[in-house]
């Protein structure tokens, strides 16, 4: 099945201790992005990759960071999470970036707490 | 004002009904655009992209009006499964896409 899987789902953490939410796709997509989604605000990118090796910050990215090694993989690091870090995050992936109508698909989810 | 803007809603309709909304957007969200819906606490998904011609889908019309700015979505015959956030989706020159905030519509038996 095609698909975008996040996790973890859940994570409620302390500030300033590292974490990791994974993002993989079996689609071979170019394009992959996170998100972080808060009430009233919608979505805001965090950062996005047109490629391995090629990244670029989003809206957001003042403490994340991001890496593409792999074309199926795209890790979100919070290095030293604060609780203004608390929020719903998305990984999305498409085929690439450019294009009309290049549709995103979105991973589940990963729900954070910083406390 | 926001690139890509919605009315947040709720927009409480009774099954059956036909409900309409609109969202605006700016000059730096227009190459092209999409609605996506997304139920409570899950992933967006995309429900359809919007031609300049307009567009429709079974019960989803979608239609561009770029004089004034804005794109609609228009629902007939609404069902309780319609029940939904619906996003607006604006596509930039740079090919990243603006989000609105999305507008909530409830449908009630």
């Amino acid at each position: 099945e095609a698909q975008v899987t996040q996790n973890p789902r859940y994570l409620i953490t302390v500030t300033g201790k590292k974490l990791t939410v994974t993002c993989s796709q079996n689609m071979n997509h170019e394009y992959m992005s996170w998100y972080r989604q808060d009430p009233g605000l919608g979505l805001r990118q965090i950062y996005y990759s047109m490629n391995v090796e090629v990244t670029d910050k989003g809206d957001v990215p003042e403490g994340y960071k991001v890496s593409r090694k792999e074309k199926r993989n795209f890790p979100l690091i919070l290095e030293s999470p604060s609780p203004n870090q608390t929020s719903l995050y998305f990984c999305a992936s498409s085929l690439r970036g450019s294009g009309i109508s290049s549709s995103y698909t979105f991973g589940s989810g990963t729900r954070l707490t910083v406390v | 004002r926001k690139e890509v803007e919605q009315d947040p809603g709720p927009f409480n309709v009774p099954e059956g009904a036909t409900v309409a909304f609109n969202c605006t957007y700016s000059n730096s969200a227009s190459q092209s655009f999409f609605w996506y819906r997304q139920d409570c606490r899950k992933e967006p998904k995309l429900l359809m992209s919007v031609y300049s011609s307009g567009n429709e889908d079974g019960r989803f019309t979608a239609q561009l009006n770029r004089a004034s700015q804005y794109i609609s979505l228009l629902i007939r015959d609404s069902k309780l499964s319609d029940s939904a956030t619906y996003l607006c989706v604006g596509r930039a020159s740079n090919y990243q896409l603006i989000w609105g905030a999305g507008t909530k519509l409830i449908i009630k038996p």
